[in-house]
């Protein structure tokens, strides 16, 4: 069936650096979503993104992170700079239309040390 | 705004038993609904999806859910567990209004006992 890739699966980083997070999602889905999970606990939402823009976030989605999808790449989520309770696990996923099915990435881990 | 309540954090059967897991959504209008698993370290799965339709939908590996509008609830069951369904079941609702993301409830950790 349809996938959705994380790249990397886990990743390392210091606190105060910079990370991106990366996302290709379904090919033909129009949209885009990041979610952060905590020891394997509730799926909170961060932010949601169609035609370039975005159209909703959370309270979680600090002025720190960003998103985007140049061109039709992959889509991103960077966080700039890091802090130690941005460590969880961040979940891409992306729908064809506004309520159909979410197809999700297994995630990548972030550890922020 | 919408809202999905998955009143239980943890469910313990015996392999074998039947299952239910339950799920309450509030909603403005005729919601589609959809049931997720999330096997260990791995991203959330589609179990089932209710389209405005029949109310009992089949899903993967002899689950189904039954979408009930006078009770503003869409219960996954299963006839017998197996080991295998040890995960964590997500229990989420499409956008609706100016709201643009599927709600997730916060899950329910089905535990299975041989």
């Amino acid at each position: 069936g349809p996938k959705v890739l994380q790249i990397p699966s886990h990743q390392i980083i210091d606190m105060g650096q910079m990370v991106t997070l990366n996302c290709d999602p379904v090919s033909n889905h129009l949209y885009f979503y990041w979610y952060k999970q905590i020891l394997g606990q509730q799926m909170e939402f961060l932010v949601n993104f169609y035609n370039g823009k975005v159209m909703e976030k959370s309270k979680l989605f600090k002025d720190q992170f960003s998103v985007e999808r140049p061109d039709g790449s992959y889509f991103t989520l960077k966080i700039q700079p890091t802090a130690l309770e941005d460590s969880a696990v961040y979940f891409c996923a992306s729908s064809l239309l506004q309520n159909t099915e979410v197809f999700f990435g297994k995630g990548t881990r972030l550890t922020v040390v | 705004a919408q809202s999905v309540t998955q009143p239980d954090a943890r469910v313990t059967v015996s392999e074998g038993a039947s299952l239910q897991l339950r799920c309450k959504y509030s909603y403005f209008g005729t919601p589609y609904l959809f049931w997720y698993v999330q096997y260990p370290r791995q991203g959330l799965q589609l179990l089932l999806k209710y389209y405005p339709g029949d109310p009992v939908v089949q899903g993967v590996n002899g689950f189904e859910a039954e979408f009930s509008k006078s009770n503003s609830s869409f219960h996954l069951r299963k006839a017998s567990v197996h080991w295998s369904d040890w995960a964590v079941y997500f229990c989420a609702v499409s956008p609706s209004g100016g709201n643009y993301k599927p709600t997730f409830g916060k899950g329910t950790s089905l535990v299975v006992h041989p």
